[in-house]
């Protein structure tokens, strides 16, 4: 499968425990993006590189949330300290140089903060 | 700021039927609009796109034009099939933005026989 894979594809944690989640884009895309996604609500844009470049975040983005690309190619999300407010599918895409309007979605991280 | 609205469903019809599903948009300048598809176990992919006013995308029947005039970007497909069952979420990239998609909330579309 040449996919955009996630790992794990559940995760559940007690409030203040640390998760990470890894991300493996398809090979030849240097382009990854991370969503976060609530029941009933589209994906909302967290942040995205280019190469083992963070580009851009957003606010939602708060301090306890750290994204890493460390060799341009799988990433990783991290939330320190979570909360039950961080439950929600965590999604992950990514696009080629030439074409940036397609992103490919994974089928996302779901993690329940119990 | 950039935000898109699209209708609420869940949207049932009959195998064969017409389908709208309304999208509008708020933004600065000159987004990009799209409109991916989630289909049942499946990660969201692109289903068509349109990146200047009055540019028309289209695929697998599906069609969308890009309105400026009234900030539209609606989801047409003339005759459904019980496969188009799906989550259709619309969305927008903004035109000073490189890559962050905004999305809407989804609007799910159940197909029957």
């Amino acid at each position: 499968d040449t996919g955009v894979s996630q790992n794990p594809r559940h995760k559940i944690t007690k409030r203040g425990q640390n998760v990470t989640f890894r991300c493996d884009p398809i090979s030849e895309h240097n382009r990854l993006y991370w969503y976060r996604q609530t029941l009933g609500q589209g994906p909302e844009f967290l942040t995205y590189f280019q190469n083992e470049a963070q580009l851009e975040k957003s606010r939602l983005l708060s301090d306890r949330f750290s994204a890493e690309r460390p060799k341009g190619s799988f990433s990783t999300l991290e939330i320190q300290r979570t909360e039950q407010g961080d439950s929600a599918m965590y999604l992950c895409a990514s696009s080629t140089p030439v074409d940036r309007d397609e992103q490919f979605f994974g089928p996302g991280t779901r993690l329940t903060v119990l | 700021g950039n935000s898109v609205t699209q209708m609420e469903g869940p949207v049932t019809l009959s195998e064969e039927a017409f389908l709208t599903i309304n999208c509008t948009y708020t933004a600065t300048g000159y987004p990009s609009l799209f409109w991916y598809v989630q289909y049942p176990g499946e990660g969201l992919q692109l289903l068509l796109k349109a990146t200047k006013a009055d540019d028309k995308g289209s695929n697998k029947g599906f069609e969308a034009t890009y309105r400026k005039e009234t900030t539209s970007f609606h989801l047409e497909k003339g005759s459904v099939q019980v496969s188009d069952s799906a989550v259709y979420f619309c969305a927008l990239r903004r035109s000073n933005s490189g890559y962050a998609l905004n999305f809407g909330k989804g609007t799910s579309l159940l197909v029957t026989p």
